[in-house]
């Protein structure tokens, strides 16, 4: 149990699909993240929020869409999504953001496949 | 470009003997360096960090090296054990920054 915790765990949803992934932080931290890993290749950073406010966005397509309602929650809105969209989706939360030492909490992932 | 790099895929360790997986950077504004361990279907785990100021931090069998003039961290367990077999990722981060940049990860086996 690390704290961080995310829904569904698998994900199989068509193209034309709606569908969210959540996750929940039980540390009392003021910053969340989404990460994409997809085989071989490291973790890509998606988003940050820091105190619900998006500080960060690495150029995700529109199909992705972030929602930071509070500080304890994270969504992930998924729209007609591609097949190569397919990995394994991770939410992190860290104290702060842009602080010294500061160390990331990952969540155990939502594995997604899209058909 | 990747920033943070892992070179070695994999390795295989004998149980008790010492595994060093490595990890070299090329960002020299990097300051706060991470180790993470991953288990199939799960998300990555928190293991042992290092900040720029130091050379060595060490936490039990883990220990983590970072050498700032060849940009090269590693990490060390000693003895390896089999429940150590996973796949282990090293981060940096630059302290006032928002990111953290993962390395493709080195899949370590401990062998009975």
């Amino acid at each position: 149990e690390t704290g961080v915790t995310q829904t569904p765990r698998h994900l199989v949803m068509g193209m034309t699909n709606k569908k969210s992934l959540k996750c929940e932080q039980h540390l009392g931290h003021n910053a969340m993240y989404w990460y994409k890993q997809s085989a071989k290749k490291p973790l890509e950073l998606m988003f940050v929020y820091s105190l619900e406010e998006r500080v960060e966005n690495n150029s995700v397509p529109s199909r992705f869409s972030p929602e930071c309602p509070n500080s304890s929650h994270l969504f992930l809105h998924l729209h007609t999504l591609q097949p190569e969209d397919s990995a394994l989706y991770l939410c992190a939360s860290s104290q702060v953001l842009g602080a010294p030492g500061n160390t990331i909490y990952f969540g155990e992932g939502s594995w997604l496949t899209v058909v | 470009d990747q920033q943070v790099k892992q070179n070695s895929p994999s390795l295989s360790v004998q149980e008790g003997r010492i595994s060093i997986l490595n990890c070299d950077y090329t960002n020299s504004m990097f300051d706060y360096f991470l180790w993470y361990k991953k288990y199939p279907a799960e998300g990555p785990t928190f293991l042992i960090s290092i900040s720029s100021i130091k050379d060595k931090n060490e936490d039990g069998r883990f220990t983590v090296f970072l050498n700032k003039s060849a940009k090269h961290l590693s990490l060390h367990i000693v003895p390896s054990q089999p429940g150590d077999s996973a796949v282990y990722f090293c981060a940096a981060s630059v302290g006032t920054g928002n990111q953290f940049y993962f390395g493709t990860g080195t899949s370590l086996t401990v062998i009975p």
